[in-house]
Parts: C-alpha cells; sequence; structure tokens
C-alpha cells in the first residue's frame, strides 16, 4: 500500500525540541522530494519546508528557518523534521507529503505538536 | 508573496446540487502551479486536480477544475454526501514557493 506515516508528535514546552519522522512505503521514496505542512487547530494548510530527493536540495518557510532541519534517509525510507526551540504558534498537526507536479500527492494522516507549559 | 483568496468562506448546498468554489491569486500563476485539495473532518488534505483541470487519481469525474492568470474554479456538478467537506486551494511560486488559500467549507444546506 502507497502510504506515509508520520510519528514524534507530543506535548513540549516553550523553547523545547522535538523530531518528527514520516516513513514511507509503496513506491520509490528515493525518487521523490518531500514536505512538510503543518494546520494549527481550526486553521488553514500552511507549508513548512522540503527537500529534494537526495537531500542536496532544501528551503524553509522563514518562519521556521533557522529553527526547525529537514532531513531524509533514503536507506531508511523515512523523512525527519528537527523542531528546537518551540513556540506556541507552533501547535499543530504535522504533515509529511509526497511532492508531485508543484503539488502534494499524497500525504500522511499527520501527528499533533503541542506546545505549551 | 503570492496569496490566494478563497470564496465564498462558507458554501451551504443541498446533495445534488453544484458547487462552484474561486480562488483568485494576487499575482498571475502559470496554469501548471494550481491544485485543489479536499480535506474531510479529522482526516489529511487529499489531492483533488493538479495543474488546474485535471483529476487526480481516483477523483470522480463530477470534480473538475478550470481557470488560468488569476482567477481559478473548481466546480462539483452533483454534491454526494461525502463532498462535504472543505477545500483548498494551493500554487507554486515566489517566496514561499508553496501557499494555500484560506479554504472554503462547503457544508449541507
Amino acid at each position: 500500500e502507497v502510504q506515509l506515516v508520520e510519528s514524534g508528535g507530543g506535548l513540549v514546552p516553550p523553547g523545547g525540541s522535538l523530531r518528527l519522522s514520516c516513513v514511507a512505503s509503496g513506491f520509490t521514496f528515493s525518487s521523490n522530494w518531500m514536505h512538510w505542512v503543518r494546520q494549527a487547530p481550526g486553521k488553514g494548510l500552511v507549508w513548512v519546508s522540503r527537500i529534494n530527493n537526495d537531500g542536496g536540495s532544501i528551503t524553509y518557510a522563514d518562519y521556521v528557518k533557522g529553527r526547525f532541519t529537514i532531513s531524509r534517509d533514503n536507506a531508511k525510507n523515512t523523512l525527519y523534521l528537527q523542531m528546537n526551540s518551540l513556540r506556541a504558534e507552533d501547535t499543530a498537526v504535522y504533515y509529511c507529503a509526497r511532492g508531485g507536479h508543484y503539488n502534494f500527492d499524497l500525504w500522511g494522516q499527520g501527528t499533533l505538536v503541542t506546545v505549551s507549559s | 508573496e503570492i496569496v490566494l483568496t478563497q470564496s465564498p468562506g462558507t458554501l451551504s448546498l443541498s446533495p445534488g446540487e453544484r458547487a462552484t468554489l474561486s480562488c483568485r491569486a494576487s499575482q498571475s500563476l502559470s496554469s501548471s502551479y494550481l491544485a485543489w485539495y479536499q480535506q474531510r473532518p479529522g482526516q489529511a488534505p487529499r489531492l483533488l486536480i493538479y495543474v488546474a483541470s485535471s483529476r487526480a487519481t481516483g477523483i470522480p469525474d463530477r470534480f473538475s477544475g478550470s481557470g488560468s492568470g488569476t482567477d481559478f474554479t473548481l466546480t462539483i456538478s452533483r454534491l454526494e454526501p461525502e463532498d462535504f467537506a472543505v477545500y483548498y486551494c494551493q500554487q507554486y511560486g515566489g517566496s514561499p514557493e508553496w501557499t494555500f488559500g484560506q479554504g472554503t467549507k462547503v457544508e449541507i444546506k
């Protein structure tokens, strides 16, 4: 089955760190760009970061630049998001998504990150 | 930043009716860079339409996309019960590279 499964979310205090993982199956992970997209409770979708197929090209949204790091391990079919210096406004469901033709053609079920003391 | 503005915010319709959702961009887009997603309550988004008018795999033909430049439309020809959801448009280009509209909720009247 073609799918993405995220894990690693949870409750973390402001200033804390968390590492999200996304395991891909059913397709050739190493051939695809991958993204993280987040959704604050009751709000819309916001793109966070993307990484190209070999990890050699990475971009971030300005509001996470310098705090979040995206990476991938193609041998393990896994995408990561290291999140440091977390703020209350980072509270959201974080989705990993496969890059399609300038869009996101496959989504995971999401993992909830709550930043609160 | 390219801003996408979706209208209306909420669309109240009955099953069987036609839904027309609008997405307007703050500057002209290549049609290749416009997509639509459906998000049902408690679920992840799902790609419906890409390159403005192509249906994604497994998407019923009651969903269609059209438009060019700054004005794009998602049409659902006859609403089924499972179509009541939130719909987002998305574009690629500029900084940040990917942006979404704020969403249109299609609710049962």
